[in-house]
């Protein structure tokens, strides 16, 4: 069974950094296209970073600059860097695979982790 | 920049049939992927590639697309339907894009 967990979220304050982690069972990230999507509260779905299995990356225009998204064979696990946060930020962050085509479905998700950041 | 346009609700009463547009510039070329989500819940893919529906999707669910429009189509709707639901494209120039998203109310 394919499971995604992500940990990582808590409250933070603006300026600061926080590494969000997705820890993968039943696949392989690094066989994946691994994205983070976040949905920020009461607003709709909104596609973060993607890296690929060949290892390129791509951010939102957002977020550009300031996140940056990496994995760990090893461990199976999709990290998320995030610095210079921005009340902006405050999101739910959902890790979520999508098989080997960029034109694919995101066909997993994790449960998300919770992002605020507030002073 | 690649923009999907969703209604931002649907109303219908049970067993009728729900339909919820995704509009986009020559998304007919695209592929298009449909996602439901309830409240405090990941995420669901509920249609891929336009027409598609994974394992544990129910046949009522399913979708078209052409021209500027893709549609999700939801026959014989059941108060569990009740839900979120998002399309989704890949665009070369604005990579993955998200609609604004359509509350289906079941009345």
């Amino acid at each position: 069974e394919v499971q995604l967990v992500e940990s990582g979220g808590g409250l933070i304050q603006p300026g600061g950094s926080l590494r969000l982690s997705c820890a993968a069972s039943g696949f392989t990230v690094s066989s994946n296209y691994m994205s983070w999507v976040r949905q920020a509260p009461g607003k709709g779905l909104e596609w973060v970073s993607v890296i690929y299995s060949g290892g390129s990356t791509y951010y939102a225009d957002s977020v550009k600059g300031r996140f940056t998204i990496s994995r760990d064979n090893s461990k199976n696990t999709l990290y998320l860097q995030m610095n210079s946060l921005r009340a902006e930020d405050t999101a739910v962050y959902y890790c979520a695979s999508q098989g080997g085509a960029s034109s694919g479905p995101y066909d997993y998700w994790g449960q998300g982790t919770l992002v605020t950041v507030s002073s | 920049s690649y923009v999907l346009t969703q209604p931002p609700s649907v109303s219908v009463a049970p067993g009728k049939t729900a339909r919820i547009t995704c509009g986009g510039n020559n998304i007919g070329s695209k592929s298009v992927h449909w996602y439901q989500q309830k409240p405090g819940q990941a995420p669901v893919l509920v249609i891929y590639y336009d027409s598609d529906r994974p394992s544990g999707i129910p046949e009522r669910f399913s979708g078209s697309n052409s021209g500027n429009t893709a549609t999700l189509t939801i026959s014989r709707v059941e108060a569990g339907d009740e839900a979120d639901y998002y399309c989704q494209v890949w665009d070369s120039s604005s990579d993955h894009v998200f609609g604004g998203g359509t509350k289906l109310t079941v009345l």
